[in-house]
């Protein structure tokens, strides 16, 4: 099993460029999740999808749009990119119901915004 | 609203000494509580759960966790540190019942010194 798929691993851009992070997960959960990850801040969640047809603002929205495309698919989309977007960006799935939230994370997409 | 504490974003420990990596939570309701441990380069993988069961949670790789109410604590311990368990650590905290987001520390970066 594949599990959590993102795209692209890396990714350069110049400030106010758009670009957009795809997830994809084979798993058949409901839920799926965009964090970033900067040092000594630990995750933050940009957006969340708890079914799919609903999407919900997180911590760090600021800056970013989502699509949840269909069950399997989730997207993060930079419309104009700031420096201070420059972060490892992940996205996990889990399935509510199952007693305990667990998360399943992909292997992570590393942006630089210069 | 939930929330997590890691105290000691850089731990060092010899190989062969105990590793005791500290969390501490916040929850309005009864929560679910979690160890996640990140290698370099790759997404999170859940190390143990807690949920409500019992207090004393065992992990992968020797690791376990005991949830102490009175104390808010869910401190992640190892007997025996191995090179191999060099790597960030999350705790993370999701309030049971129904859809709720999970929400993560800062992280543990730990440190084995042969």
């Amino acid at each position: 099993n594949a599990g959590v798929t993102q795209t692209p691993k890396f990714q350069v851009l110049k400030t106010g460029q758009s670009m957009t992070l795809q997830c994809a997960q084979d798993m058949n959960h409901n839920s799926m999740y965009w964090y970033r990850q900067d040092p000594g801040m630990g995750l933050r969640l940009i957006y969340y999808s708890a079914s799919e047809g609903t999407t919900d603002k997180g911590e760090v929205p600021n800056g970013y749009n989502v699509s949840r495309l269909n069950k399997r698919e989730f997207s993060l989309r930079l419309e104009s990119a700031a420096p201070s977007q420059t972060s490892v960006y992940f996205c996990a799935s889990n399935t509510q119901g199952d007693g305990a939230n667990v998360l399943t994370f992909g292997a992570g997409s590393r942006l630089t915004v210069l | 609203a939930q929330s997590v504490t890691q105290l000691g974003s850089h731990v060092s420990v010899s190989e062969g000494a105990l590793v005791l990596l500290r969390c501490n939570y916040s929850s309005s309701v009864p929560p679910y509580l979690f160890w996640y441990v990140q290698y370099p380069n790759q997404g999170l993988q859940l190390l143990l759960k807690y949920t409500s069961a019992a207090t004393l949670v065992k992990g992968i790789n020797g690791f376990e966790a005991e949830f102490k109410k009175s104390e808010t604590s869910f401190h992640l311990t190892k007997p025996s540190a191995h090179m191999s368990d060099a790597a960030e650590y999350f705790c993370a905290v999701s309030e049971s019942g129904g859809y709720q987001k999970v929400t993560f520390g800062i992280g543990t970066k730990l440190q084995v010194i042969p």
